[in-house]
Formats: C-alpha cells, structure tokens, sequence
C-alpha cells in the first residue's frame, strides 16, 4: 500500500531535551511538508522539500529542523528552543511543489511535560 | 501574503440535507490552487476538493462541490445529502504556483455537525 507513515502517534518528552518524528512516503513524491496544528486551528507550515537535500523554512520554522538525505524520508526535529512545542504534527507529500494534491500522515502528537 | 478566511467556525446540518462552508482567500498571485480538507477526530487530513484559479468549470466530486467565485475570491463547499459521517473539521487552502510556489495556507476551520 502506498502511503506515508508517521511514528510514533503519541509522544512524550520532558522539556528541554530535543525529539525527532519519523515521516516516510513511499509513493515517490519528490516534495515533502511538515505541518503543525494547535487545537481549533488549522495547519501552519514549518518546513518544506522539493527534492533530496534541499528544503526550505516555512512559516514558522524558529526552534524546529528537518534533514532530506533520502528521497522517502523527511525527519523533524523539535529542538529545546522551540517554545511552546504540544502540539500536532502533521507530515504530508506532493508529487511536486504545484502538483494539485498533498497527501497526508496520520500526524504525531507531542506533548511535552 | 496569503490568507484563508472560515468565518463560521461552526455548523449543524440535519442529515440527508445539504449544506454550505464558507471560505473567503486573499492572494496577490494569479496561479494558484483551493482545496478542502475533511479532518475527522482521529486528526487524518483527507483530500476532498480541488479548484484551480484558471478553472472555469466549478469542481465536482461525488456529493462534493466547490462554489468557485474568483471576482469575490470565495471558494465555498457545498456538501449535499449530509451523513452523518460527515461529521469532521473542515479546512479550506491554497497554494500559491507563482511567488510562494509549495506553501500552503490554511484557515482555521468549520466544525460540521450532522444531526440524525
């Protein structure tokens, strides 16, 4: 089945200490997106890919990273400096950047106590 | 600057009946795309519309239309024959092709409520 897999789906961390969410596509997208949703709003881009080792800061890219060494694979990371880190975590793919269609993961949700 | 306004951030809908999501957008680019999102609590995001701004057609798919006004850059769902597993989150997004190729910009939703 082709797709993209987040993991873990809950997760859990102490402030302070860096955590890094899985996101695999095997539907041979060249674009990959990571999205973040707070409660009763909707998704704000972080950090984008066109192509392997290449990516770009999104919206709100202070205090997250991302690495593109493979074409199926595109891990954040939620570094200590991101201030306010719950939250949903949405990864999501596209043909291209101006194809029509992103398709999405199941999401993480990081709660950080 | 992109932006998506959902002005209601709530709806209920008797089922089987139809019913319209408002969805207003703000873009300086000439090339872009509308698409709208079904979330449901399990928080998937899944596809269900696409408009592009050439499109003269209004896009259509199964109970599933967008009301494509581009003078008044309004991109409204309208859902027919509502069922009760409509019940979700709904986003409205664009993406840019020109200046801000690959961003999207989403709104922040209308809950659906389907009443049996």
């Amino acid at each position: 089945d082709g797709g993209i897999t987040q993991s873990p789906k809950y997760l859990f961390r102490k402030e302070g200490q860096n955590v890094t969410l899985s996101c695999e596509q095997n539907l041979n997208h060249d674009a990959m997106y990571w999205y973040r949703q707070d409660p009763g709003q909707g998704l704000r881009l972080i950090y984008y890919s066109q192509i392997v080792n290449d990516f770009q800061k999104g919206d709100i890219a202070e205090g997250y990273s991302v690495s593109r060494e493979k074409k199926e694979s595109f891990p954040l990371t939620v570094t200590s400096a991101q201030k306010n880190p719950t939250a949903f975590y949405l990864c999501a793919s596209s043909a291209s950047l101006t194809s029509d269609t992103q398709y999405f993961g199941p999401g993480t949700r990081l709660t950080v106590l | 600057a992109q932006k998506i306004t959902q002005t209601q951030p709530g709806m209920f809908v008797q089922e089987k009946e139809a019913v319209t999501l408002d969805c207003t957008y703000d873009t300086s680019d000439q090339s872009y795309g509308l698409f709208w999102y079904k979330q449901p609590s399990s928080g998937e995001m899944i596809f269900l519309i696409y408009q592009g701004s050439y499109d003269e057609q209004n896009a259509t798919e199964g109970r599933y239309s967008l009301n494509f006004q581009k003078a008044r850059k309004s991109a409204n769902l309208v859902i027919s024959a509502s069922q009760l597993g409509d019940s979700a989150m709904y986003f409205c997004a664009m993406r840019s092709y020109n200046t801000n190729a690959g961003k999207s910009t989403f709104g922040d939703g209308t809950t659906l409520t389907v009443k049996p």
